[in-house]
């Protein structure tokens, strides 16, 4: 079965400080990973996905397929980073489903 | 653009009595999703559309869910009759077409509250 793992469910740190938001997947096929954030008041939106391997916002995330995990990291936190954070999986090439994790909120403190 | 809309954004209702969301997607956008979101959880996959056909809907409570989406552009998803348990925020997406590298947008999601 196909499931995403977010261990915290908070995740509070000092503004400069650096952050790793964990995630691991149970998929046995080749997976997409995304991450989603939603800001206070705002909608869910991409934040990115491990196939562009691309810095948004100064987060990056690296898939280890080995440790079947798509860790969120940024090595200094701003305060406009605090919001939630949801990892996701998609099988590649299925028609789209996303499967996300429960979450984890970020607070960074000043 | 005003992004993946939907209507209401609120709804309190007693349990037993019927309700009804609305979805506006993205203009041109071919698949569109609902999602359930309880609280503390992430989003979880409802119905997939593609144009008007309901393509997914393995996870759609069909004894009391039901979804439409005439003419393959707005979709409205109803509940009938409501319980206690369907207090959660459900939220529309849409993407240009399923797979691939296409981007899901979602919309600010109807909060709804089963008295």
């Amino acid at each position: 079965a196909q499931r995403v793992t977010q261990p915290e469910k908070l995740l509070s740190v000092f503004k400069g400080a650096p952050v790793e938001l964990k995630c691991n997947y149970s998929y046995s096929g080749s997976p997409e990973l995304f991450w989603y954030v939603q800001y206070s008041r705002q909608r869910l939106q991409l934040l990115l996905r491990h196939i562009s391997r691309e810095s948004i916002k100064g987060f990056t995330a690296d898939l280890n397929k080995g440790e079947t995990s798509f860790h969120l990291k940024k090595p200094f936190a701003q305060e406009e980073d605090s919001a939630m954070y949801y990892c996701a999986l998609r099988a590649r090439g299925s028609q789209g489903n996303l499967i996300f994790g429960k979450g984890t909120k970020l607070s960074v403190k000043p | 653009e005003a992004g993946v809309v939907q209507s209401p954004r609120y709804k309190i209702i007693e349990k037993k009595q019927p309700v009804a969301f609305w979805c506006n997607p993205i203009s041109g956008h071919n698949t569109l999703y609902w999602y359930l979101q309880n609280l503390g959880q992430g989003p979880e996959l409802l119905i997939r559309y593609e144009n008007e056909e309901a393509v997914d809907d393995s996870q759609l409570p069909k004894d009391r869910f039901s979804a439409e989406r005439l003419k393959g552009v707005d979709s409205t998803l109803k509940i009938q009759p409501a319980e206690l348990g369907d207090s959660a925020v459900y939220l529309c997406a849409s993407s240009l077409d399923p797979g691939g590298y296409n981007e899901q947008f979602f919309g600010p999601g109807t909060r709804l509250t089963v008295l």
